[in-house]
Order: structure tokens, then C-alpha cells, then sequence
């Protein structure tokens, strides 16, 4: 399709696992980010790319938490050692370019840490 | 520090009723840029508007409007002759002079309506 498309749309791990969740942005889109929505919440920003790299990683809530981008296009986010507050909805965006105005968000990727 | 109230949790109006959703925010930047997005239940955030601090004048957009007043610090959003259609959780964010890169948005309010 022409959006933001985001993989998985669900999964279930277990405490203290690895996971990757994947974001294909808009063919042609330079920027990239990263949010995570709470139940009730609003999203927070975790990350954002300009091409391959990070230009603002000041929302990444610690260490275990890491995205690459390394073609400028398709981004992964890995979480180390999950824990249960991990739980969350995690949203892709994607601009055609820094300070576009508009970002495209994917359907995100529903985590659930048990 | 950048902080965004939406204070309705959820609203609810019978179809082709008027409503309005409030936003009041809070920034130290003298740039700044207003946002309303739309989430509906299949979770994907939809664009409606982008407004930069200077810009205070209202915008109508169909059945949308907007009214941004800095002396209140408010982004106000109203729907009019609302549709079944419009149900959805309305976010408000904000972002710095950089734009959309670092958005904050509030704890958006859900809207339902009734047919």
C-alpha cells in the first residue's frame, strides 16, 4: 500500500526477551520517527530520523530501547530485556521531510509484555 | 517545558449536533506550531491541521473549524453538524520552533456520536 505500514501489528513476549517491531515508511519520505502510546494516552516521542540518521533520540526512555534506519528508509526499533511497563501501542510516522508539517502514521504495532 | 491539557475526557452528541473540543497548552517558545490529529479505532493518527504561533487566524475546513487565541493559550476545535463518521479520539499537540519533529500531544478526548 502507499502508507505507513508497520510489522508486526501484534505481539506477546515474555519478560526480559528481545523484540523488533519494523516501520516501511512512505516511499520517499526522509524523515522517520517513533512514538509509543499508552492505554488512554497520548503518543510520546521516542525518536526521529533524518535519513540514515538519528537526529533527535531524547524521548528513548533508557538503554534498552535502540532504532536503527541504515538505507534511509525501512526502521527497526529494538527493545532489550522487555519489561511489563514496555506494554504499549508503538506508532510510526514518516514526513516527506524535516519540519514537513504533516506526518503519516502507521496502524502501530500492539506490544504486550507478560 | 511543553505541556497540552485537552480536560474532556469524552464527549458525547446526538448527530448533527455542533461540538467543540478544547485545547489549551503551555510553551516557553516564542515559535511554536499547533496540531489536531484523529485517531480513529483502527489506531492510525490522521493530519487535520498545523498552525505556527503567528498565524492566529481561525481556519475553516468544511464541517471544521479552528480557533486559535494565544492570549488563552487555546486551540479550540469544532465540528459542525456532526456525523457518525467524526467519532474518534481528537489528540492536540504541540511542537517547538523545529516543527513536527518532537511532537507533545495531550491526553486527546474521545468523541461519540450518537445516530
Amino acid at each position: 500500500g502507499a502508507g505507513v505500514s508497520q510489522t508486526p501489528s501484534n505481539k506477546v513476549t515474555e519478560k526480559g526477551k528481545y523484540v523488533e517491531l519494523r516501520c516501511d515508511p512512505i516511499s520517499g519520505h526522509t524523515a522517520l520517527y517513533w512514538y509509543r502510546q499508552s492505554l488512554g494516552q497520548g503518543p510520546e516521542f521516542l525518536i526521529y530520523f533524518q535519513g540514515t540518521g538519528a537526529a533527535d533520540d531524547s524521548g528513548l526512555p533508557n538503554d534498552r530501547f535502540f532504532a536503527v534506519r541504515p538505507e534511509g528508509s525501512v526502521s527497526t526499533l529494538k527493545i532489550q530485556r522487555t519489561e511489563r511497563g514496555d506494554s504499549a501501542v508503538y506508532l510510526c510516522a514518516s514526513s516527506e521531510y524535516r519540519d514537513a508539517g504533516e506526518l503519516f502514521f502507521g496502524e502501530g504495532s500492539r506490544l504486550t509484555v507478560l | 517545558a511543553q505541556k497540552v491539557t485537552q480536560a474532556q475526557t469524552e464527549i458525547s452528541v446526538v448527530e448533527k449536533e455542533d461540538v467543540t473540543l478544547d485545547c489549551v497548552y503551555e510553551t516557553r517558545d516564542t515559535t511554536y506550531y499547533l496540531f489536531w490529529y484523529k485517531q480513529p479505532p483502527s489506531g492510525e493518527l490522521v493530519f487535520l491541521i498545523r498552525r505556527n504561533s503567528f498565524d492566529e487566524q481561525n481556519e475553516i475546513s468544511g464541517r471544521y473549524s479552528w480557533n486559535f487565541q494565544k492570549s488563552t493559550s487555546s486551540f479550540n476545535f469544532t465540528i459542525t453538524a456532526s456525523q457518525v463518521v467524526d467519532s474518534a479520539v481528537y489528540f492536540c499537540a504541540l511542537s517547538g520552533a523545529t516543527g513536527a519533529n518532537n511532537l507533545f500531544f495531550g491526553t486527546g478526548t474521545r468523541l461519540t456520536v450518537i445516530p
